[in-house]
């Protein structure tokens, strides 16, 4: 089993729509979570980090769920630059600097 | 705003160059790390340093060398570069353990 899992879609949804992901991750010790936007051919860019009460910064809302071991990210609204490929990122433990990658989820938004 | 800046967006060079990737901060982080990026395998770790001097190997660290002699510099070295080395390579830097790590725009490396 992958550290962290993440369906790799594509996602092809129309704007407006809402649209959610899940990631999976296998070490319950994990820490700290994080949802990153990737355009293509550029770097990760920080989205949100994942509260353990959840948290939302505008039409994003991040989950976690510990007792199943995932984390979500749900969009609002979306609009047509929201497509991106985002990649979940887990902290496997307090005090470590092992962060694990998914492979990413793409989205494309469709007019 | 956090700003990683590495020194080149493309870069081609040949097999058995000594080739240097450079990478600088500007938030005064404590740890920095060296990522490749290939399709369908994701972001794997190279080498990190938590401080000057020190590093610690990733995930991958076979044909690479790092170099920390600054806190806001971080340079990846391929000391003999191979065709397997070609990637797309991504340096981050962060404050400190399960914080959120801030990325460079990447270099596209390509050995021929």
């Amino acid at each position: 089993r992958k550290e962290v899992e993440q369906d790799p879609g594509p996602f092809n949804v129309p704007e407006g729509a809402t649209v959610a992901f899940n990631c999976t991750y296998s070490n319950s010790a994990s820490q700290s979570f994080f949802w990153y936007r990737q355009d293509c051919r550029k770097e990760p860019k920080l989205l949100m980090s994942v509260y353990s009460s959840g948290n939302e910064d505008g039409r994003f809302t991040a989950q976690l769920n510990r007792a199943s071991q995932y984390i979500s990210l749900l969009i609002r609204d979306s609009k047509l630059s929201d497509s991106a490929t985002y990649l979940c990122v887990v902290n496997e433990m307090s005090g470590t600097y092992k962060y694990i990658f998914g492979t990413g989820t793409r989205l494309k938004v469709l007019a | 705003d956090v700003k990683v800046t590495q020194s080149s967006r493309y870069l081609v060079k040949r097999t058995g160059e000594k080739v240097f990737l450079e990478c600088v901060q500007d938030m005064d982080h404590e740890n920095m790390f060296w990522y490749r990026q290939d399709p369908g395998l994701g972001l794997r770790l190279i080498y990190f340093s938590y401080d000057v001097k020190m590093k610690e190997k990733g995930d991958i660290p076979e044909g690479y060398s790092v170099s920390r002699e600054k806190k806001e510099r971080f340079s990846l070295i391929l000391e003999s570069a191979s065709t397997n080395q070609t990637s797309m390579y991504l340096c981050a830097s962060n404050k400190g353990p399960a914080r959120p790590q801030h990325f460079g725009d990447g270099t596209r490396l390509s050995i021929l």
